[in-house]
């Protein structure tokens, strides 16, 4: 069975950081480009970054370049999305999703003083 | 960087057909796109229909169909069900970049 379990979320203040993670189990994890989409609540989706299937590639969304960092880990088969210097429009849910379309659960970062 | 658009909200009749499409700011929507469609219920999580244009997923109900359809990238249900009233969204690729339609709430009435 497919899994991708996201952890990381939590409260912090503007400026900060926080790293979020993705475990992905079920499937081969080599063989798929890895997304970050997020949602704020009440409000559409938003692709974020995703990286290609050996990691020699990274595209980000504009709003967050310079500041958002995603790599992976074939050998914990976990895809990272190191968040840095975070807004108050960063505040959403974050998931991780697979390239052939299976979803985290999500975490929540919000960021607030 | 590319706009997707896709309607705003769209009405379907229970049983029958309606077709929710996906448009690119760059020009037609191709299979290099590799157009996607998303399900998301109210204060669900969203649930992916179709892959790659036209691919569904084990749970996806046979009442949906992806295609490529007068330059688009397009949904079509036939067959709606109360149970299909839902926001949908499409995500296309632009060379490695993302990018989401806004969404169409469909409602089944």
């Amino acid at each position: 069975e497919v899994q991708l379990v996201d952890s990381g979320g939590g409260l912090v203040q503007p400026g900060g950081s926080l790293r979020l993670s993705c475990a992905a189990s079920g499937f081969i994890f080599t063989n798929y480009w890895m997304n970050w989409v997020r949602q704020t609540p009440g409000k559409g989706l938003e692709w974020v970054a995703n990286i290609r299937e050996d990691g020699s590639a990274k595209y980000y969304v504009d709003s967050v370049k310079g500041r958002f960092t995603i790599s992976r880990d074939s050998a914990k088969n976990s895809v990272y999305l190191q968040m840095n210097s975070l807004r108050v429009e960063d505040t959403s849910v974050y998931y991780c999703v697979n390239s052939r379309g299976y979803w985290g659960q999500g975490t929540l970062v919000t960021v607030s003083s | 960087q590319a706009v997707v658009t896709q309607e705003p909200s769209l009405t379907v009749s229970p049983g029958g057909t309606v077709t929710l499409t996906c448009g690119s700011s760059t020009g037609a929507v191709t299979s290099g796109h590799f157009p996607y469609w998303f399900q998301q219920k109210s204060g669900q999580a969203p649930r992916t229909l179709i892959y790659d244009t036209s691919n569904r997923h084990s749970w996806t109900p046979a009442r949906f169909s992806g295609s490529l359809l007068g330059g688009k990238a397009a949904l079509t249900l036939s067959g709606a069900q109360p149970e299909d009233e839902a926001e949908y969204y499409c995500l296309l690729y632009y060379s490695g970049l993302g990018v989401f339609g806004g969404g169409t709430k469909l409602t089944v009435l």
